[in-house]
């Protein structure tokens, strides 16, 4: 079956922590995305990356670092300079990358602080 | 300013009643594109429908509809005889260009829609 991964379900991070989420897709799409969901709060754009060993800031990039290593791969770190990184976070990808393309999204990982 | 509003926060309905979500949008580009995504309880976004800015014809897909009006800017969804599996947040999402291929896509804050049995 094709579709997008994201793991763990669930993640703690302690304070000063670096943590990283994990995206695979086998959708053979070239775009991927990450997406912060606070409750009651829509989706914003942290990352996107159109092409393997490319990628761009969204709108709240500040404290999380990507990696586009490979096509399938698209893993987001949230680092110690978050500070308040308790959210939903979820993963998408896209054939091209192009505006019309419909984004699929993976099951997402809920992230909370200790 | 809020490009995707959805103004209704929470809805709550009766089994088989007919209920409309509403969406208005806001946007300066004449080519665009509007999605609609389900998020049930497990928190994966469910891919809907998606309309290009030329198309505003109404479709229906089973007990989903979907009224785009430009004149309006305005893309509402309606489920009729709704069914307690209904029960989601719903997105509505705008998708424009936002410079060079680069793209946007914008998010409303979702509308909780409760079906009680």
């Amino acid at each position: 079956d094709g579709g997008i991964t994201q793991s763990p379900k669930y993640l703690f991070r302690k304070e000063g922590q670096n943590v990283t989420l994990s995206c695979e897709q086998n959708l053979n799409h070239d775009a991927m995305y990450w997406y912060r969901q606070d409750p009651g709060q829509g989706l914003r754009l942290i990352y996107y990356s159109q092409i393997v060993n490319d990628f761009q800031k969204g709108d709240i990039a500040e404290g999380y670092s990507v990696s586009r290593e490979k096509k399938e791969s698209f893993p987001l770190t949230v680092t110690s300079a978050q500070k308040n990184p308790t959210a939903f976070y979820l993963c998408a990808s896209t054939r091209q990358g192009n505006s019309w393309e419909t984004q699929y999204f993976g099951p997402g990982t809920r992230l909370l602080v200790l | 300013a809020q490009k995707v509003t959805q103004a209704q926060t929470e809805i709550s309905v009766v089994e088989k009643e007919d209920v409309t979500l509403d969406c208005v949008y806001e946007t300066r580009d004449t080519t665009y594109y509007l999605f609609w995504y389900k998020q049930p309880p497990s928190g994966e976004l469910v891919f809907l429908i998606r309309r290009n800015s030329f198309d505003e014809q109404n479709e229906i897909s089973g007990r989903y509809s979907w009224n785009f009006q430009k004149s309006t800017s305005s893309f509402n969804f309606t489920i009729t005889a709704s069914q307690v599996v209904d029960s989601a947040v719903y997105f509505c999402a705008l998708s424009e260009p936002s410079g060079g291929s680069n793209y946007k896509l914008t998010f409303g804050k979702g509308t909780l829609l409760t079906v009680n049995p």
